[in-house]
């Protein structure tokens, strides 16, 4: 699907520990997306990236960074993760194909 | 940023019925309106898409019209069939590279 590719796929974590999601794309898009889905909110903006090294917060990205240190991987770290970051992560890229997304437990 | 408004949250049809969800978008700027399905577990689909120089565009089943005057665009899936059933989003992106979605559809076709 569009060459795009997420990990891990499923991840139970503890309140308090860093997590990184990794978003990893073979169509060399200059744009990446990261969002978070949740019953009720839809799809939700966390950040992006428009170029390697150039990254921009979406609507909800308290307690959120991103890194694209090479056109192929977009980086999402919760520095420190929290109970109300228990979601579904997805990353999209241009033309707006989405990765196969995350499930991201914090306990 | 452009703000997308999607009704209604959940739609309810008997097969062989037709399904129409509608959109509404803000900024006159926009001028692509993706349409994706998402099953349950999966990541979002894209189905229909329409840019703003066409009104309509249909695929088999499917197809997406679009009002620029009354920023409004609907999905129309005809001869529904259990198989349809999903949430369905649709997006915008207000002239810029960052797409926003409505709050999704759920399509509840009863056999």
């Amino acid at each position: 699907d569009a060459g795009i590719t997420q990990s891990p796929r499923h991840k139970v974590t503890e309140t308090g520990t860093p997590v990184t999601l990794r978003c990893h794309q073979t169509e060399n898009h200059r744009y990446m997306y990261w969002y978070r889905q949740d019953p009720g909110h839809g799809l939700r903006l966390i950040h992006y990236s428009y170029g390697v090294k150039d990254t921009d917060k979406g609507e909800v990205s308290d307690g959120y960074s991103v890194s694209r240190s090479k056109t192929e991987d977009f980086l999402l770290t919760l520095e420190s993760a929290t109970s109300s970051q228990t979601s579904v992560y997805f990353c999209a890229i241009s033309e707006w194909f989405f990765g196969p997304g995350t499930r991201l437990t914090v306990l | 940023g452009e703000n997308v408004e999607q009704h209604p949250s959940t739609l309810s049809v008997q097969e062989g019925d037709s399904a129409v969800i509608k959109c509404t978008y803000s900024d006159s700027a926009s001028n692509y309106f993706p349409w994706y399905k998402q099953e349950l577990g999966k990541r979002p689909q894209l189905i229909i898409d329409i840019r703003s120089n066409v009104g309509e565009k249909k695929d088999q089943r499917i197809a997406v019209t679009l009002n620029k005057t009354a920023k409004h665009f609907s999905l129309h899936i005809t001869e529904t069939q259990p198989e349809d059933s999903a949430v369905y989003f649709c997006g915008g992106t207000g002239g810029s590279y960052i797409p926003t979605f409505g709050r999704g559809t759920s399509l509840i076709v009863h056999p």
